[in-house]
């Protein structure tokens, strides 16, 4: 199996930084995957990491650094639209089709 | 439409009754998830189809739960005699392949009374 762990919530200011951590305890490793939910909707693809480093897309930029098993997603210049949940999920190494998602890291952005 | 749907959108069940759960995926992927969310929780996977073929069903709760994806595209969700803890969002995904991203769809908001 594998153990996915992510801050439950965080809270920052319209226009700030903001970074949440997860970290994952696998077997294997075979991929990393961030996306976004909003309240009552279906989550949306933000970032795939598979190799050590950084992965820039527009405001949002997400790491990975296999040997600690940790990633993290980072959100610049926050917008109050950004407020919503993060999921961290690792693709199951024996099985390419399955994800195994973390709990969720639910972002307030206030004005 | 481009997406994912699923449907119905709410369903609303008594204890012990069996409901079908229906997926129709993005036209032209190959692959076909299907994972369920209680309330404050994360995704848990359920199973997953690479054409019609389930090559991994190890998320399914419980044999009340199945499965199945005809002609490479739809799929349905059945589960029989349903359980209140059976009570949650399932949610379909679809891919061009397994090594792509996933799509979800909006979801079934199952309520077992």
């Amino acid at each position: 199996g594998q153990n996915i762990d992510q801050p439950t919530e965080m809270t920052a200011t319209e226009g700030a930084i903001v970074q949440i951590n997860c970290t994952y305890q696998t077997s294997g490793f075979n991929g990393l995957f961030w996306y976004q939910q909003h309240a009552g909707e279906a989550p949306t693809f933000l970032s795939y990491n598979v190799l050590d480093g950084l992965e820039e897309k527009g405001r949002f930029s997400s790491f990975l650094s296999r040997s600690k098993g940790y990633s993290y997603l980072l959100l610049k210049e926050l917008q109050m639209k950004d407020s919503a949940s993060y999921l961290c999920a690792v693709r199951d190494p024996d099985s390419w089709g399955k994800l195994q998602f973390g709990a969720g890291t639910q972002v307030v952005v206030t004005p | 439409g481009a997406g994912v749907s699923q449907s119905p959108s709410n369903k609303v069940t008594e204890k012990g009754k069996d409901v079908e759960l229906r997926c129709d995926p993005i036209s032209g992927h190959t692959a076909l998830y299907w994972y369920r969310q209680s309330l404050g929780q994360g995704l848990e996977f359920l199973i997953y189809f690479q054409g019609n073929s389930a090559p991994d069903k190890s998320g399914l709760p419980s044999d009340r739960f199945s499965a199945e994806r005809t002609g490479g595209s739809v799929s349905t969700l059945t589960i029989q005699r349903t359980q209140q803890e059976d009570s949650a969002v399932y949610l379909c995904a679809s891919s061009p392949g397994v090594h792509n991203e996933q799509f979800f769809g909006p979801g079934t908001r199952l309520t077992v009374l």
